[in-house]
């Protein structure tokens, strides 16, 4: 079954306006761990922001914002002000840590495609 | 600080032909993972070491694919033999502890004529 769901292949924003790409997903483990990465078309993998499932607060870095909605198992990524250089693929990832266990496999989503137009 | 580094960034070959992809974790990280990402199947995780051990290997997908850690800043991916199927960007990511955030090499991108 599919853990993160990105119901957005693609998006489209403006420079300097802000975007939400979205992300849910789909555990049982009340610990968990969410991760969203950016792929430019350069190819690399680059780590953006982290939002734990016991966190109170919703996590922020800079232009990056977590929109975190435990009850809906929502993980949506805010960029606020947005710059050409943020059009690049981005993945949503979850890690459960089951307790006890030893799966703490990164599942990732397939991705949404922001495209910044100037 | 140094990243994660890969190499080769690109790799052409040859069906049969057997392939080494290379990788250095961050300094002081002791989890080193392989993933495979294709259009089809997205991102995969092959393997993953902790402390120069392979932990987990159920993704490797078949016999031709081998990886090691001889030491805490050098693993391999190798490849032998080589298939058109096997084309795809070999990612290599590390971190702290398990639990942590893993960052990601440049990635190989592989193809296989």
């Amino acid at each position: 079954a599919q853990k993160i769901t990105q119901t957005q292949p693609g998006m489209f924003v403006q420079e300097k306006e802000a975007v939400t790409l979205d992300c849910t997903y789909d555990t049982s483990d009340p610990s968990y761990g969410l991760f969203w990465y950016k792929q430019p078309s350069s190819g690399e993998m680059i780590f953006l922001i982290y939002q734990g499932s016991y966190d109170q607060q919703n996590a922020t870095e800079g232009r990056y914002s977590l929109n975190f909605q435990k009850a809906r198992k929502s993980a949506n990524l805010v960029i606020s002000a947005s710059q050409l250089g943020d059009s690049a693929m981005y993945f949503c990832a979850m890690r459960e840590l089951y307790s006890g266990g030893s799966n703490y496999k990164l599942t990732f989503g397939k991705g949404t495609l922001l495209t910044v137009n100037p | 600080d140094a990243g994660v580094i890969q190499s080769p960034r690109h790799e052409v070959t040859e069906m049969g032909q057997e392939v080494t992809l290379r990788c250095k974790p961050i300094s002081g990280h002791d989890y080193l993972f392989w993933y495979r990402q294709t259009m089809m199947r997205g991102l995969e995780l092959l393997i993953y070491f902790n402390n120069n051990v392979p932990i987990d290997d159920s993704g490797m997908p078949e016999d031709r694919f081998s990886a090691k850690m001889p030491n805490a800043s050098f693993s391999t991916l190798k490849i032998q033999p080589s298939e058109p199927r096997d084309s795809a960007v070999y990612f290599c990511a590390s971190s702290l502890g398990l639990t942590d955030t893993q960052y990601f090499g440049p990635g190989t991108r592989l193809t296989v004529l």
